[in-house]
This record gives C-alpha cells, sequence and structure tokens, in this order.
C-alpha cells in the first residue's frame, strides 16, 4: 500500500483565516481524495483531486471555499478558506489506484480547530 | 440516495469475547464495501469486498458480504484491548472510488 504524509497534523486558526492542507505520496497515484469528519460523525467525501484538471467537488461543498489543487500524480493540497467554528473538523486526504477494484487508503489525518 | 447503515452504534465486552458488527447498505451501483478500523484520526484499511459469500480473513477478523440481502458482517474472535476503536463500512457505489461511509461501531473491549 501506499505511505501517505499529511501536513500540518493539527492547527488552531482563527475564524476568518485560511488553512492550506498538504498531502503527500510515496508513490504516482491516479486518484487522490479529501474527506472531513466533523466530531463524533463518519467521513464525507469533499472532492476528487484530479490531475491536470479541476477538482470534481460533492454535493454541499464548493471550490471558494475549498479549494483544491492537483500539480502532479504524488501531491495535493487542499485549503479550508474564511473559516468557520463549523470547519472544526479532521481532513483526511485518501489515494486509490485505477481500475474496478482498488483498496483506498488514508493519510495520517489534519484536526483542525477554528476559535 | 446512497446510503450505509451500520448497526450496533456502540458495543462494549469482555476481553475474549467475540462480537459481530453489522453493516447494511442500499446503493444505486454497488463495486465493492470495504471495511475500516480508526482509533485515533487515520482509519486502517481492513477488507475491500466485492463477491457474496466469500469469506475474507485476517487473524481474528473475518468479514462476508451478501449481495443479496445488501449487508456485511465483520467479525472479532477472541476480542482483545487493543481491538477497541471505531469500526466504518463504506461502500463504492458509483465505480469511481467515491465512498460512503456509515455511522460507525464503537467498540470497546473490557479487560
Amino acid at each position: 500500500s501506499a505511505v501517505i504524509s499529511q501536513k500540518p497534523s493539527r492547527d488552531i486558526c482563527q475564524r476568518g483565516t485560511s488553512l492550506t492542507i498538504q498531502c503527500q505520496v510515496d508513490s504516482q497515484v491516479t486518484m487522490m481524495f479529501w474527506y472531513r469528519q466533523q466530531p463524533g460523525q463518519s467521513l464525507t467525501l469533499i472532492a476528487t483531486a484530479n490531475q491536470g484538471s479541476e477538482a470534481t467537488y460533492e454535493s454541499g461543498f464548493v471550490i471558494d471555499k475549498f479549494p483544491i489543487s492537483r500539480p502532479n500524480l504524488t501531491f495535493s493540497t487542499l485549503t479550508v478558506s474564511n473559516m468557520s467554528p463549523e470547519d472544526s473538523s479532521i481532513y483526511l486526504c485518501s489515494v486509490g489506484g485505477g481500475g474496478s477494484f482498488y483498496e483506498q487508503y488514508f493519510g495520517p489525518g489534519t484536526r483542525l480547530t477554528v476559535t | 440516495e446512497d446510503k450505509v447503515v451500520q448497526s450496533p452504534l456502540s458495543l462494549v465486552v469482555h476481553e475474549g469475547d467475540t462480537v459481530t458488527l453489522n453493516c447494511s447498505y442500499e446503493v444505486t451501483n454497488f463495486r465493492s464495501l470495504l471495511w475500516y478500523k480508526q482509533e485515533k484520526k487515520a482509519p486502517t484499511f481492513l477488507f475491500m469486498l466485492t463477491s457474496s459469500g466469500i469469506e475474507k480473513k485476517s487473524g481474528r477478523l473475518s468479514s462476508i458480504l451478501d449481495k443479496k440481502e445488501l449487508f456485511s458482517i465483520l467479525n472479532i474472535t477472541a476480542t482483545q484491548t487493543g481491538d477497541s476503536a471505531v469500526y466504518l463500512c463504506a461502500v463504492d457505489s458509483q465505480g469511481a472510488q467515491k465512498l460512503v461511509f456509515g455511522q460507525g461501531t464503537r467498540l470497546t473491549i473490557n479487560p
């Protein structure tokens, strides 16, 4: 399985500011995903990060709030913009392979607290 | 709307007990079902199931899928305190690896 790292592992941010989370994979992967896990909740997919094109966002998530970059096959960033306390969550990136049935692996996560 | 439901939401047992966690799903285009263990932040991959009736096994953990009845179970035998975690079930319903997660089962193993 791929080795995935995320930075930062945690942060405390003030309302109205933005934070960029980085996700690095040790091998080239086709698919990268960003998930959010709000306190006490399960994981919700934010978007699929596509290399060479714009990210594909799920219902309820918009590019202005969660801009995503995918400059190459091993790296992606998620920015949480104009933060409010409701954005306090764990943000996770995951990677999958191409083909029909592929396991999906998660990075260590970023715990974000907005005050 | 795709839906994944896990039960029970919480379970407390004694070390050495056997537990069965349930996951049912309603999705438009089932491709695979995945089980994860989440102890702190990152979910750790356990199993991926694609075919009915074929048991996947890893040590004391095993899982099986029933595509006719739309559910899966995760069994843990001879539980240990290290098995305490939230167990997540997820379904790939669109073939694009976009996972839909259940609420999770919080398992607590008491010594």
